[in-house]
């Protein structure tokens, strides 16, 4: 299994809201990585959690709390999010934990709303 | 702050031209990654390159890492409508005691039949 899935494909939420998105690998990678995109600009990286533990967090606003239940699963809790936020919400893993010397595999995304 | 500079932002090519991208980064780079991504989609690895000057090819993709590793480049020969989509470089820059894989801007290709 050479894929990383990610949940909901499309979440439509408002301001006052608490969602959450998901994402899942089953390839044995030890990082993960929480990327956002915007139309025609390159992923910009927000977390990184290297053996299950945050190890690079971007100054990304607290309104975006990852977490890390255990090697295959990464989440992203959302709450009071900004319309800025809206943009595609991408999940990544690597097998070298320092994301270095191997590819990252993305998972297909999050299209994120917010009205 | 540091950045990976990736020129041009925009290719429009007739079926069976070639194709090329550069890569510019200010600063030395450990490794270099090319990902593409297709419209709709998300990014796909293509390849990472390591030692400087190194060319490696992939049917008709070159990918090149400039002597001083600040540079890389990705040609394609005699495009075809299946490689349109926006291609990036991925720098890994050295902060501190961290490495940090920076993306490129990105050049989107589109291929016209």
């Amino acid at each position: 299994d050479t894929e990383v899935t990610q949940t909901p494909k499309h979440l439509v939420m408002g301001m006052t809201n608490k969602k959450s998105l998901k994402c899942e690998q089953h390839m044995g990678h030890r990082a993960m990585y929480w990327y956002k995109q915007k139309a025609k600009k390159p992923p910009e990286l927000m977390f990184v959690y290297s053996y299950e533990k945050l190890s690079i967090n971007e100054s990304v606003p607290s309104r975006f709390s990852p977490e890390c239940p255990n090697s295959s699963l990464l989440n992203l809790h959302l709450h009071a999010l900004q319309p800025e936020d809206s943009a595609l919400y991408l999940c990544a893993s690597s097998q070298d934990p320092s994301g270095i010397w191997n590819e990252q595999f993305f998972g297909p995304g999050t299209r994120l709303t917010v009205l | 702050g540091q950045q990976v500079m990736q020129i041009p932002q925009y290719q429009h090519v007739q079926e069976g031209e070639d194709f090329t991208t550069y890569c510019n980064s200010s600063t030395t780079l450990s490794n270099i990654q090319w990902y593409k991504q297709r419209p709709g989609g998300h990014p796909v690895f293509l390849i990472q390159l390591v030692k400087s000057g190194e060319v490696k090819k992939q049917k008709r993709l070159t990918f090149q890492f400039g002597e001083a590793k600040k540079n890389s480049s990705l040609h394609i020969t005699a495009t075809q409508t299946t490689d349109v989509g926006t291609y990036f470089c991925a720098g890994l820059i050295r902060s501190g005691s961290a490495r940090q894989l920076t993306f490129g801007s990105g050049t989107q290709l589109t291929v016209l039949p």
